[in-house]
């Protein structure tokens, strides 16, 4: 299985830049996916194929890297963006990271 | 609109098994994937497994080989999974969701709660 693993938790401020990071066990060119997650609700894609941005995401939300490493970068950080973030690859059998949770100061 | 309407809550035995459906609508059910993801309490996402419905094909997480089948009905546009033996690991959210070409998935259903309790 490709393993991704993700930081467990940030805290941000309204306002400043944040980037999650995601790294993948084993490359998987491009097909890196990002989605959000509030509580109590099915997670909600941000950005596909590394960098491309979902239909109706805010621009404030960007996605970069390939191979191995991944960044979703959310600039500025807004209060709604409170959330778990999760990276999901789709170049071998899927398999998603664990998860970071953002919190805002 | 794209719907993916999953059935409800269930509240099962410890060894028993439970079929939840996901009924899909706004598109062509048979033009695309159906994964089967769960997510166990204040936890990740894992995948279960794929079924195809054009053509009935099934892969599964090695994980879940035995625990979970997957089946598909074309003609209701509805996609099941059953899940057997069920233990109190098994307590946990499962969503159907429904990945474009890319692989991203751009659909979710809202999930089902499973209970195993006695």
């Amino acid at each position: 299985d490709t393993v991704l693993t993700q930081s467990p938790a940030l805290a941000v401020s309204p306002g400043e830049r944040v980037s999650i990071s995601c790294r993948a066990s084993e490359g998987v060119n491009s097909y890196m996916h990002w989605y959000q997650q509030k509580p109590g609700q099915q997670p909600k894609l941000l950005i596909y194929k590394a960098s491309n941005l979902a239909s109706g995401v805010p621009a404030r939300f960007s996605g970069s890297g390939s191979g191995t490493d991944f960044t979703l970068t959310i600039d500025p950080v807004e209060a709604d963006d409170t959330a778990t973030y999760f990276c999901q690859q789709s170049w071998n059998d899927p398999t998603f990271g664990g998860g970071t949770k953002l919190e805002l100061k | 609109e794209v719907k993916l309407q999953q059935s409800g809550d269930e509240l099962v035995r410890p060894g028993a098994s439970v079929k939840m459906s996901c009924k899909a609508s706004g598109y062509t059910f048979t033009d695309y994937a159906m994964h089967w993801v769960k997510q166990s309490p204040g936890q990740g996402l894992e995948w279960i497994g794929t079924i195809i419905p054009l053509i009935d094909t099934t892969s599964y997480n090695q994980k879940f080989k035995g625990k979970a089948t997957l089946t598909a009905d074309k003609s209701s546009n509805t996609a099941y999974m059953e899940l057997s033996r069920l233990t109190s690991e098994d307590s946990a959210v499962y969503y159907c969701a429904s990945p474009n070409s890319t692989g991203s998935i751009d659909y979710w259903g809202q999930g089902v709660m499973v209970t195993v309790s006695s």
